[in-house]
């Protein structure tokens, strides 16, 4: 099965900074990737399909690029409501499986 | 506007069995996979399987071939997942979760149903 690393494993910054996440697979996954966001006692939300398309409803200041084995989910400028817990996902290779997460506190 | 709602917390003794609800609403259902994924304290998002509610197929984890079971009806638009012979390990949140149409992603996600397995 692939395997997915996440870095770091958490992230403290401020409102208002840039964060970026880093999602890295063990194989090839192609461009079949996702982020989401989890927050306690919520479901997961989904950020980012298909490595680099925004899913519905998802502010511009989340992007996510890579292709392959390495990807990236940056948000460019953090609001309140951001600060979370954001796994990555791949549905390339069955069994689907996520990353460990990355938890992006305040600082 | 598409729901997935799932059934209430469960507490069990190990060795049981359970078996948590998904309802779904606002989409024609049997038009979309359903996915099971649980979070387990400390762990990672994992996959357990998904679910064909057009003819009832499944295709499960390996970890859990033997000990889980999905099943759908159709005439109220719900899914189920059952897990037997619980252990202390299978303590997590159950999340139904749909995929699009030729998506690789989950689009919508059940509320989590909490599981505890304690003697």
């Amino acid at each position: 099965e692939i395997v997915l690393t996440q870095s770091p494993a958490t992230l403290s910054l401020s409102p208002g900074e840039r964060a970026i996440l880093s999602c890295r697979a063990s194989q090839s996954v192609s461009s079949y990737l996702a982020w989401y966001q989890h927050k306690p006692g919520q479901a997961p939300r989904l950020l980012i399909y298909d490595a680099s398309n925004r899913a519905t409803g998802i502010p511009a200041r989340f992007s996510g690029s890579g292709s392959g084995t390495h990807f990236t989910l940056t948000i460019s400028s953090l609001e309140p409501e951001d600060f979370a817990v954001y796994y990555c996902q791949q549905r390339s290779n069955w069994p689907s499986t996520f990353g460990p997460g990355t938890k992006v506190d305040i600082k | 506007q598409v729901q997935l709602v799932q059934s209430g917390a469960e507490v069990k003794k190990p060795g049981a069995s359970v078996r948590v609800s998904c309802k779904a609403s606002g989409y024609t259902f049997t038009n979309y996979f359903l996915h099971w994924v649980r979070l387990a304290p400390g762990q990672s998002l994992e996959w357990m399987g998904i679910i064909n509610p057009t003819g009832g197929d499944t295709d499960y984890a390996q970890k859990f071939q033997g000990r889980v079971t999905m099943t759908r009806d159709t005439s109220t638009s719900t899914v189920y997942l059952e897990l037997s012979s619980l252990r202390s390990e299978d303590t997590a949140v159950y999340y139904c979760a749909r995929e699009p149409r030729g998506g690789h992603e989950y689009d919508y996600w059940g509320q989590g149903t909490l599981v505890t397995v304690s003697s």
